[in-house]
């Protein structure tokens, strides 16, 4: 039972460059999340998906997009990386929006030069 | 403004001790409060849940108290051991519009156990 798998583990990009963050959860949940976590300032949520088909800016959605592919699946895309992005990303599921525990992946730890 | 402050950056405690963290939160009125361990290189993990309408939970060796008055939550670990040494973030569930809920998570505090 893998719970929430994130891919890549580790990148490096350059300002200007894009990239995808791959998130899938294989508890059948339906809400998902994407956070990012900086030292000093916890846990921000970037974007987040209440059910299938649906998606909604969360904190500090600007120069991030996502797509909800599927039940399993929630992507973060950064079009146009810049050096404010060096963060680490986690992406977490849940039964439902309220009142439900949050399942996190362990993180992807992007730097951006 | 709204904020979510934990008592301290880090707390340093002796084995078999009662370690304590507290959460307080401004201009929040959360129907739900949520604490998570996170250890070095991972992500979160759930520990526990309390409804406003709930004054104490426990699991094991963990308790957890919620007063809506003091806007405080205080997270108890009783006979800590050495394995407890991470940080632990609160999070507040907040009502951000109709029937949308976010979790609003503070910063964490280390707690460190010394053998």
């Amino acid at each position: 039972n893998a719970g929430v798998t994130q891919t890549p583990k580790f990148q490096v990009l350059k300002t200007g460059q894009s990239m995808t963050l791959q998130c899938a959860q294989d508890m059948n949940h339906n809400s998902m999340y994407w956070y990012r976590q900086d030292p000093g300032m916890g846990l921000r949520l970037i974007y987040y998906s209440a059910s299938e088909g649906t998606t909604d800016k969360g904190e500090v959605p600007n120069g991030y997009n996502v797509s909800r592919l599927n039940k399993r699946e929630f992507s973060l895309r950064l079009e146009s990386a810049a050096p404010s992005q060096t963060s680490v990303y986690f992406c977490a599921s849940s039964v439902a929006l309220q009142n439900r525990p949050q399942h996190f992946g362990d993180g992807t730890r992007l730097s951006i030069l | 403004s709204q904020k979510i402050e934990q008592n301290s950056e880090a707390l340093n405690i002796q084995e078999g001790k009662t370690a304590t963290l507290t959460c307080n939160y401004t201009n929040y009125s959360p129907a739900y409060l949520q604490w998570y361990r996170q250890d070095p290189g991972r992500g979160p993990v759930f520990l526990l849940l309390i409804r406003e309408n709930e004054k104490e939970k426990r699991k094991e060796r963990l308790k957890v108290t919620f007063d809506t008055t003091l806007k405080q939550s205080l997270f108890h670990i009783t006979a800590s051991q050495p394995a407890d040494s991470a940080t632990y973030l609160c999070a507040l569930d907040v009502n951000s519009g109709g029937s949308n809920y976010k979790l609003t998570f503070g910063k964490g505090t280390l707690l460190t156990v010394n053998p």
